[in-house]
């Protein structure tokens, strides 16, 4: 079935440093979506992307969508210890899902002060 | 602006217990839908709805009901619970269906079967 995977699961940085978060669909996406989820807290949206090869910037954090519109990208400059949580991407599934949000396994980032 | 409000936060349980974790959203969003999330599996969906009187499985539904009766009320009923069913349950709901708009999250329910 469709997958949508995301590199890399842990991310450790020193604060200030940047990282950056990969995501890749098995099958091209009609938008992708990008969530935060603070150390128990619930997913909150971060941002939707639906043209391909769009660029989307929200301060420090820029969002990218492939081409192909099967990968996507969240890069933050200069990490805050505001920034640590998990990231999600999600794309909608394909016709046999009815379109659910299919979610990555995120990426845990930890930023040390 | 409540957006989708959980009920319990936590809870715990015996292996065998039913119980119904409750959703509620203000929003009038004709989409709700419930995720499970445990570690290192991402968030998985239960269950989801489209509108009233509507309900689907998701990926994981086995040992889950759900009805909507209302656009307001999206309930989980676990039918007899199992230590696998330990995990954080969130609602969600959103303003259109099949992926196109954002979803809104609740503050999930910590749920522990023993």
């Amino acid at each position: 079935g469709q997958q949508v995977m995301q590199i890399p699961q842990y991310q450790h940085v020193q604060e200030g440093e940047d990282f950056t978060t990969y995501c890749n669909s098995s099958t091209t996406l009609s938008n992708i979506q990008w969530y935060k989820q603070r150390p128990g807290g619930h997913p909150v949206f971060l941002i939707q992307l639906v043209k391909s090869g769009e660029v989307k910037k929200q301060k420090r954090l820029t969002f990218q969508f492939g081409e192909a519109k099967k990968n996507s990208s969240l890069h933050i400059t200069a990490t805050q210890t505001t920034d640590v949580g998990t990231y999600f991407c999600a794309g909608p599934g394909d016709g046999g899902s009815q379109g659910n949000l299919i979610f990555g396994k995120g990426t845990k980032l930890s930023v040390k002060p | 602006n409540a957006g989708v409000t959980q009920t319990p936060k936590f809870q715990v349980l015996k292996t065998g217990q039913s119980m119904t974790l409750q959703c509620a959203q203000d929003m009038n969003h004709e989409y709700m839908s419930w995720y499970r999330q445990d570690p290192g599996m991402g968030l998985r969906l239960i269950h989801y709805s489209v509108g009233a009187g509507i309900t689907d499985q998701g990926e994981v539904p086995n040992g889950y009901n759900v009805s909507r009766s209302t656009t307001e009320d999206f309930p989980l009923r676990l039918l007899s619970a199992a230590p696998s069913q330990t995990s954080v349950y969130f609602c969600a709901s959103s303003y259109s269906t099949g992926g196109k708009s954002p979803l809104h999250f609740g503050n999930g329910t910590r749920l522990t079967v023993t």
